[in-house]
């Protein structure tokens, strides 16, 4: 079975440009979490969605980030501007909401410079 | 609110011995638990869980967790390390009323030692 696939794994962009992070969760999941992680603030839920609708965005840090999930196998996480800051591994999970495990994709590394 | 607390940030140890990485956690309502694995560059794989019934979670690569709702704590063992379970290891917490959202806390990164 396919896990959560995230896209890019490794991404390299200038201060000031826009980032686009995907994801597309496992199939039949309905619940679906982007968490940052730094060695600072270690892993951090920026937002979680379920059945396609935003929930909790709390998490974002600032209206420079945004999130959506326009059907049930895709979403973005975007940054623009993007700021150094920003650099961190971003990571994006699924689950089946009336289940209790959430399973994570392999991250998408972002370096801001 | 919830929260974790992984009482140490490096846990060095020899090849073959035991080991225990510890985890708290702070809830006013039932909890589940869970302990994932980040091997280096990798994304997290989840070890265990409990979430109800026997307080002894066995999970994979022979790592086993004891939830002890009096202490309030969820400590991952070991009886064996091998070189292969380098890695950070994140304890978390969600219960019935987080809608999913996992508290994780700060890691402990095991160096296993030759």
């Amino acid at each position: 079975d396919a896990g959560v696939i995230q896209s890019p794994r490794h991404e390299v962009t200038e201060m000031g440009q826009e980032v686009t992070l995907r994801c597309k969760p496992i199939s039949g999941h309905n619940s679906l979490f982007w968490y940052r992680q730094t060695m600072m603030r270690g892993l951090e839920l920026l937002i979680y969605f379920n059945n396609n609708v935003p929930i909790d965005d709390s998490g974002m840090p600032e209206d420079r980030f945004s999130a959506k999930m326009p059907n049930a196998s895709f979403s973005t996480l975007k940054i623009q501007p993007s700021e150094p800051r920003d650099s961190a591994v971003y990571f994006c999970a699924s689950s089946y909401r009336g289940g209790n495990t959430i399973y994570f994709g392999e991250g998408s590394w972002l370096t801001v410079v | 609110a919830q929260s974790v607390t992984q009482l140490d940030s490096q846990v060095p140890v020899f090849e073959e011995a035991p080991v225990e990485l510890r985890c708290n956690y702070s809830s006013s309502v039932s909890v589940y638990l869970f302990w994932y694995v980040q091997y280096p560059n990798q994304g997290l794989q989840l070890l265990l869980k409990y979430l109800s019934g026997s307080t002894l979670v066995k999970g994979i690569n022979g790592f086993e967790a004891e939830f002890n709702k009096s202490q309030t704590s969820f400590h991952l063992r070991k009886p064996s390390v091998h070189i292969s379970d380098t890695a950070e290891y994140f304890c978390a917490v969600t219960s019935y009323n987080q809608g999913g959202k996992l508290i994780f806390g700060q890691g402990t990164e095991l160096s296993v030692k030759p």
